[in-house]
């Protein structure tokens, strides 16, 4: 299996603030690495997906990079909204599988 | 707009089998860019992939629980289902159904709002 391993686990953060997630392969999964904002008691809504892209109706604050074996999740400019808990996710090869989570909180 | 929502008992005893159902609509199951998954989320914990379908019928299990685990699709109900047997308490976790896009990235595009089931006597 490929594991995906999420750094850091849980930032405090301020809005305004400029947070960067990162998420690493173990073994290269070239871009197909996905990125999901889950808020509690909420299923996981998809915001990235082939590592850059960004789903429709998803703000423009979120982006994301990276190949190969590590990823990146930015948010530009932290609104109230996006204190969260983000999941990175790799489709390279069954079994699909998740980072552990970053939840971000509000410093 | 796809929607899925699962259906299903929230509360199975240990060693029986825990089936859930999910139901698609706003689109068809038989289109042939998807793939339809299981996943599940531990209370107060991560997301583990349990396995997906395919309309023709075939499969791919996580070979963590593929011994116990059958994902079938009913093509002329919209519907796939779960069935999960020999169940234990470290099976209680929230049963989410999702869209698996096989194309730019391959995302889990459209999920249910989940269902939580406890594995209780």
């Amino acid at each position: 299996d490929i594991q995906m391993t999420q750094s850091p686990s849980s930032p405090s953060a301020s809005v305004g603030d400029r947070v960067t997630i990162t998420c690493r392969a173990s073994e290269s999964i070239s871009s197909y690495l996905n990125w999901y904002q889950q808020k509690p008691g909420k299923a996981p809504k998809l915001l990235i997906y082939a590592a850059s892209s960004l789903q429709s109706g998803v703000p423009s604050r979120f982006r994301g990079s990276g190949s190969g074996t590590d990823f990146t999740l930015t948010i530009s400019s932290l609104q109230p909204e996006d204190f969260a808990t983000y999941y990175c996710q790799q489709s390279y090869s069954t079994p699909l599988t998740f980072g552990g989570g970053t939840k971000v909180e509000i410093k | 707009q796809v929607q899925l929502q699962e259906s299903g008992p929230g509360l199975v005893k240990p060693s029986q089998t825990l089936s859930l159902t999910c139901t698609v609509s706003g689109g068809s199951i038989s289109s042939g860019d998807y793939y339809w998954s299981w996943i599940r989320q531990h209370p107060g914990k991560g997301l583990e992939w349990i396995g997906y379908i395919y309309y023709s019928g075939s499969t791919n299990y996580n070979p963590s629980l593929k011994s116990r685990v059958t994902i079938s699709v009913d093509t002329s109900k919209n519907q796939f289902s779960l069935k999960l047997t020999s169940v234990t308490a470290a099976d209680t976790a929230i049963y989410y159904c999702a869209r698996w896009y096989y194309v730019s990235g391959r995302p889990l595009d459209y999920w249910g709002q989940g269902t939580l089931v406890t594995v209780s006597s």
